[in-house]
């Protein structure tokens, strides 16, 4: 089976607060790819990062920076000195190639608050 | 903006009804992604075309149906709608086919609201 879980359902942090977003992915494929997506209020569908399964390599772009770890099948998204345009709801999202498909598979994401 | 436009970004409409979602994907993008973002069932995938011919299907409806266009616009239809319809369609476009190599990011358009009354 297929499956990403994101455990948190919603978090709220004050601003400057680091924050640690969790996502658990299920696969059988020995190759497969990760993904976070960000949706703020106004509803549209952000990508944020994509991360291959045989690149374990952590990766850092300003605040943000995510962590693969394939001994546990997590890839979660840490936000460095958060600010309130953070403020969205953050999913992870598989694709496992077994049957030719490059369909999203979603988490059922997370909601992050940050107050001023 | 990331370069994916869906029209109308809101629609009303009553149950029984057909409607018309529309999608153009990023320049040079060839595969189009619809999903389905529902409260109770969250993001679903729909139906994939890669360079006019479906490529995956997913969750579906027989009511639903969707193709894509020589000029590679997709359109997504919906007929028969029920209150369950009621949802936010994506359109999402990626140069990947489906078929081997590696698998893009999918780029994701503002949305459509669908509203059945």
């Amino acid at each position: 089976a297929q499956k990403v879980t994101q455990a948190q359902t919603e978090i709220s942090v004050v601003e400057k607060e680091d924050v640690t977003l969790d996502c658990v992915y299920e696969t059988r494929d020995t190759t497969y790819y990760l993904f976070w997506y960000k949706q703020p209020p106004s509803g549209e569908l952000v990508f944020l990062i994509r991360r291959n399964s045989f690149d374990e390599q952590n990766e850092i772009s300003g605040r943000y920076s995510w962590n693969f770890q394939k001994s546990t099948s997590s890839f979660n998204f840490t936000i460095t000195a958060s600010q309130v345009v953070d403020s969205a709801v953050y999913f992870c999202a598989l694709i496992a190639p077994y049957y030719n498909t490059d369909k999203l598979i979603f988490g059922t994401g997370t909601r992050l608050q940050v107050f001023p | 903006d990331s370069g994916v436009t869906q029209t109308p970004k809101h629609l009303i409409t009553a149950t029984g009804q057909r409607v018309t979602l529309r999608c153009s994907p990023r320049s040079g993008d060839l595969s189009v992604y619809w999903y389905q973002q529902s409260l109770d069932q969250g993001l679903q995938f729909l139906i994939q075309y890669y360079n006019g011919e479906e490529r995956a299907k997913g969750n579906i409806l027989e009511r639903f149906s969707a193709q894509q266009f020589p000029d590679l616009h997709s359109e997504l239809n919906l007929s028969s709608l029920e209150l369950g319809d009621s949802a936010l369609y994506f359109c999402a476009s990626s140069v990947a086919s489906g078929l081997a190599g590696e698998r893009n990011e999918q780029y994701f358009g503002p949305g459509t609201r669908l509203t059945v009354t």
